[in-house]
């Protein structure tokens, strides 16, 4: 139990349709970062927010954007979804400068199917 | 972009020591060496992470080359419950924004 809370944890969207998807961070965290896991692959960092602010990006384009709230939650947008898109997504939460002191905060994820 | 090396898989028997090896030769000075893995259905989980020393915490030992171009995560007595999906990751900075890269990771079997 990470205290880390995302939601949905399932859904089916169609391509070109938009979702957004929601995280809750673990109490006191103020920096949160998204994941897209791919089946079988390992979590690729799509960017990462620090008091409502991205700091942090990787290679995503911008139809994938973010949003921090003052109470630290999170919502990830995806826009003209394509069928790749398909896969869990994580979010994790972490307070900053944890790159030094150690973790990030894992919640189980939302699975996202694009058909 | 600095990344990892991570053989696909690797097996172990109860009770026994584990090196899950990891090869990141393009580590840049400042990039910490994090360790989490990840269960079925589950989100990732933090085990270890260092910089230049290795470290040991109840979990696990990380034991880093002097070069910091490899690592190894040490698991000293296997259980069936470390059955998982091992990752190295780098974290860091770069202009003033953290990256993180995972690499595909190490699906660890534990035979009892």
């Amino acid at each position: 139990e990470t205290g880390v809370t995302q939601s949905p944890t399932h859904l089916i969207k169609t391509r070109g349709q938009q979702v957004t998807l929601r995280c809750s961070s673990q109490s006191g965290h103020n920096t949160v970062s998204w994941y897209q896991q791919a089946l079988g692959q390992g979590p690729q960092f799509i960017f990462q927010y620090y008091r409502e602010e991205e700091n942090g990006r990787g290679n995503f384009p911008p139809r994938f954007s973010g949003l921090q709230f003052p109470n630290y939650s999170s919502e990830l947008n995806v826009n003209a979804l394509e069928l790749d898109d398909s896969a869990l997504y994580l979010c994790a939460s972490s307070l900053a400068g944890s790159v030094w002191t150690g973790e990030l905060f894992f919640g189980e994820g939302s699975r996202l199917t694009v058909l | 972009d600095a990344k990892t090396t991570q053989p696909n898989s690797m097996e172990s028997n109860e009770e026994e020591p584990v090196h899950l090896p990891c090869n990141h030769s393009t580590i840049s000075g400042t990039d910490y060496i994090h360790w989490y893995r990840q269960l079925p259905s589950q989100g990732p989980e933090y085990v270890i992470h260092g910089l230049t020393s290795n470290v040991n915490n109840r979990m696990a030992s990380l034991a880093i080359a002097e070069d910091r171009k490899s690592s190894t995560l040490i698991l000293h007595r296997a259980t069936l419950r470390d059955a998982a999906v091992y990752y190295c990751i780098l974290r860091g900075t770069q202009g003033g924004s953290e990256k993180l890269v995972f690499g595909k990771g190490t699906k660890l079997t534990v035979n009892p």
